[in-house]
């Protein structure tokens, strides 16, 4: 099946340093990227779309120079959180569309804490 | 616009009864329905989507889901939970409009012995 592969799976990082989540397509191209964030014992909220070739798309209240997204390849999405704080440390799930009758598949997520 | 409830954000159940965990959506338009699991610290996996055709789904792990037009619901069942199926729930919804999946809240479903 369509598998999407999400490093790091943990991270702690200072603050004020920045850390970069890549997101691969093993066995599929994709050419649209989700970028969730999920708090604890919460649903998952998009924070946004990146697409291979083009900016990307971001939701509502999401600083797109905090959190930079490149979808450098049909294979590769990378979200980098930069200037990390606190308030930052979260768990990052990435999300591809695979094609109608397959859906979505999900990488399995970061944890982000940021000391 | 479209959007995902799931009433139960906990559902605590012992090992060998049955299940059922609500979701009701909302959508102007024709939707895609789907069920994922995630266990502590992963991703989410698919158990199983409504995409058309017969209403009730069967999935992964014994769960099925009857997707209701009328009641606009998509709830998730399992005759018989096992330990191992302690985990979060989410229901999803995608219209054809729309290339993003909303999630509901979650539900916890914790099975004891």
């Amino acid at each position: 099946g369509a598998v999407v592969s999400q490093h790091p799976s943990r991270v702690i990082c200072k603050s004020g340093t920045s850390v970069k989540i890549e997101c691969r397509s093993l066995d599929f191209q994709a050419t649209t990227m989700f970028w969730y964030r999920q708090f604890p014992k919460q649903s998952l909220m998009l924070m946004a779309t990146s697409n291979e070739g083009s900016k990307a798309t971001y939701e509502q209240g999401v600083e797109k120079d905090k959190f930079l997204i490149n979808h450098a390849s049909l294979t590769l999405s990378t979200l980098t959180v930069t200037s990390a704080h606190p308030e930052d440390s979260s768990f990052y799930i990435c999300s591809a569309p695979v094609d109608p009758t397959y859906g979505y598949t999900f990488g399995s997520g970061t944890r982000l804490t940021v000391v | 616009a479209q959007s995902v409830t799931q009433l139960d954000s906990q559902v605590p159940v012992f090992e060998e009864a049955p299940v059922e965990l609500r979701c009701n959506y909302s959508s102007s338009v024709s939707v895609y329905l789907f069920w994922y699991v995630q266990y502590p610290n992963q991703g989410l996996q698919l158990l199983l989507k409504y995409l058309s055709g017969s209403t009730l789904v069967k999935g992964i792990n014994g769960f099925e889901a009857e997707f209701n037009k009328s009641q606009t619901s998509f709830h998730l069942r399992k005759p018989s939970v096992h330990i191992s199926d302690t985990a979060e729930y989410f229901c999803a919804v995608l219209t054809g409009t729309a290339s993003k999946l909303t999630f509901g809240t979650g539900t916890r479903l914790q099975v004891t012995l």
